[in-house]
Formats: C-alpha cells, structure tokens, sequence
C-alpha cells in the first residue's frame, strides 16, 4: 500500500492551546487531502480538506496547509477545547483517482 | 437528508463462521467503500464500486471476503470463513461523485468480534 506517515501519535494540550498534526505522503500525484476527526466509538467524520490548488485553507478554529514539494500536510487546531479531544486521521489519495489512504491516526487530548 | 446506515452494528461470532453486512449509502451517491477498521489503526479500504462495478478492490483478501452490489445501490460484505485476526470494525462510505475527490460520508460501522 501507499506510505502515509502521521505524527504524533498521542497528543495532550492544555485547553486554549494549538495543536498541530503533521502527515507525509509518497505519492507526488495526490491531490486531494482530507482530514477526519473520530470520537470514540463513532463514525470518522470530515472536518476539513484541501486540494492540491492551494496552499492553506482556514475553517474557523482549524486549518489545513500543505507544501506540495515536501508532500506533507498539516491539521492546525487553535483556541483548543475539550470537545477537540478526539483521533484525527489524514488521508490522501492515490494518483488522481480513487484509492484512498489514511493515517495511523493522532489521539488528541485537551485538558480543561 | 438521511445519512449511510449500516447493519448490524455489533456481531460477535468464531472463527470458520461466516458473517454478511450491509450498507445503504446516502441516496444519490454513486461511489460506495468498504473499510476495515483495526483497533487503534486507521481505516483501510478494501473495496470500492462505482454504481455496481468495482473500481478498485486490490486490498481486499479474496479468498475469504467477498462484496456485491447488485443494483448500484445497497452493498453487502461478506467474510467466510471468519478468522480472529478479522476483528474489527466494517464501516461503509459513500461519496456522491466519480473518484476520490468528493467527500466521504461514513456510516456507524459494523464491530464484528470473531471469538
């Protein structure tokens, strides 16, 4: 499968801090770049995503910014709060088309 | 609008058993993936169809898993026999365009525990 690297793997923030997610892909070719939050026992569900077109994209407390020649993308979570604490996955996708891979995941823990 | 329902949602069976599950995507929506869900790991996909034809299922252990979807709608998923290594939880996606470029909608998933 394609290689898809995510860091870290366990994250703690005091509430009000940043939290950044760091995710590295192989695949020059991907163009599309999502990012999932997961609570526990629930289903993955999109927060935000980016394409290839640009470099940062900024919903409300979270953004996503992706250097194309590195082939990394990052989750940027400010003003964190303790609803944040949840995994994040990347994913990314094969090519331009359909495979789809995500990341080993990051636990985010933000204290009160 | 109603999101991708899936059922059941908890199985527990042993291992050589066999065991089906099912996805109904959100209406519309042309793109349906199967995912597997390792605890502590992220999903993986191991089929996707495009209406009723597979576009991609290179992941997917063919000698025992198994996936259809007849009409282009609903899709079933089936392990037989089960093995302990294929506890995990089965979730099913759909998307409303060609491709990987459209967001993925989830469904609850299905927790299979193979004893």
């Amino acid at each position: 499968g394609e290689n898809v690297e995510q860091h870290p793997s366990t994250l703690s923030v005091q509430e009000g801090d940043s939290a950044v997610i760091k995710c590295t892909y192989s695949d020059s070719a991907s163009n599309y770049f999502p990012w999932y939050k997961q609570e526990l026992g629930k289903r993955p569900q999109l927060i935000i995503d980016i394409r290839s077109n640009v470099g940062e994209k900024k919903d409300q407390r979270i953004a996503v910014t992706l250097n194309k020649t590195a082939k990394h993308f990052s989750l940027h979570i400010t003003e964190t709060q303790p609803e944040d604490s949840a995994v994040y996955f990347c994913a990314f996708n094969f090519g331009t088309g359909n495979q789809f891979y995500f990341g080993t995941g990051t636990s985010l823990t933000v204290i009160p | 609008e109603a999101g991708v329902a899936q059922s059941p949602r908890y199985k527990i069976i042993e291992k050589r058993q066999s065991v089906a599950f099912w996805c109904n995507p959100i209406s519309g929506h042309a793109t349906l993936y199967w995912y597997q869900q390792i605890l502590g790991q992220g999903p993986k996909l191991l089929i996707q169809f495009q209406n009723n034809g597979v576009v991609d299922d290179s992941q997917l252990p063919k000698d025992r898993f198994s996936a259809e979807r007849l009409k282009g709608v609903d899709s079933t998923l089936k392990i037989q026999p089960a093995k302990l290594e294929d506890s995990a939880v089965y979730l099913c996606a759909s998307s409303l365009v060609e491709g990987s470029q459209d967001t993925q909608y989830f469904g609850p998933g299905t927790r299979l525990t193979v004893l």
